[in-house]
């Protein structure tokens, strides 16, 4: 079946670091790849999302390339903010059959001023 | 354009009890799937609606129903409460499923809390 690993947290920063938050999928044909952000209290949000191979996604600074090569789709950022505190998830739906996201278990960032 | 705006926001009941949780899509998206999140994990599918037809469902006992509305609203309805359905519920909407790659969007969440 599909499933997503993310690098386990907390990931703990400090101001203007670069982040990186690996994630890797295993899943048949081709997926599509989402990172979505959840700020304490609320629901989730999408930050970014590539549709095929090779392509970037970017928002707000945070960039991730899909690699179909090494099943991959790495969350970057040059340099983050306070504000960017919040957990991380990397998901994606198969391009067939039921279009549930399958979530990776989150990564929690944190950013020290 | 209005969000997906779920609820209640938090509902304390006991097990054995029935629970309603009520979703309202985002203005044009006519697919709505329900997701269950436990503490200090991802989401988990629990089923989708498209059309008012149940179109995909995860590993979820049938005590785990949903309807959608003419207007794409839906309702989680949850039987039998136990202490591990104790989570935060989150319902998306999206446009017509096709291609896999629609962008599911999020409401802020139902947290249940089951004694």
């Amino acid at each position: 079946g599909n499933s997503v690993t993310q690098m386990e947290g907390p990931v703990t920063l400090s101001e203007e670091a670069f982040l990186t938050i690996n994630c890797t999928y295993t899943a048949t044909g081709y997926p599509s790849l989402f990172w979505y952000v959840q700020y304490p209290g609320e629901g989730l949000q999408l930050l970014l999302k590539a549709t095929k191979a090779d392509d970037k996604g970017s928002n707000k600074g945070f960039e991730a390339t899909y690699r179909k090569e090494t099943t991959s789709f790495h969350l970057e950022k040059g340099s983050v903010q306070v504000s960017d505190s919040a957990v991380y998830f990397c998901a994606l739906t198969k391009d067939t059959g039921r279009r549930a996201l399958t979530f990776g278990s989150g990564t929690r960032l944190q950013v020290q001023p | 354009e209005t969000g997906v705006t779920q609820s209640p926001t938090h509902l304390i009941k006991t097990r054995g009890q029935q629970v309603t949780l009520r979703c309202s899509s985002q203005s044009g998206h006519n697919t709505v799937s329900w997701y269950q999140q436990a503490l200090g994990q991802g989401p988990q599918f629990i089923f989708q609606y498209y059309r008012e037809e149940e179109n995909g469902r995860g590993n979820f006992p049938p005590r785990f129903s949903g309807l959608q509305f003419p207007n794409y609203s839906s309702e989680l309805n949850v039987n039998a409460l136990e202490l591990d359905d104790s989570a935060l519920y989150l319902c998306a909407s999206s446009l017509a499923p096709s291609g896999g790659s629609e962008t599911q969007y999020f409401g802020p969440g139902t947290r249940l809390l089951v004694l």
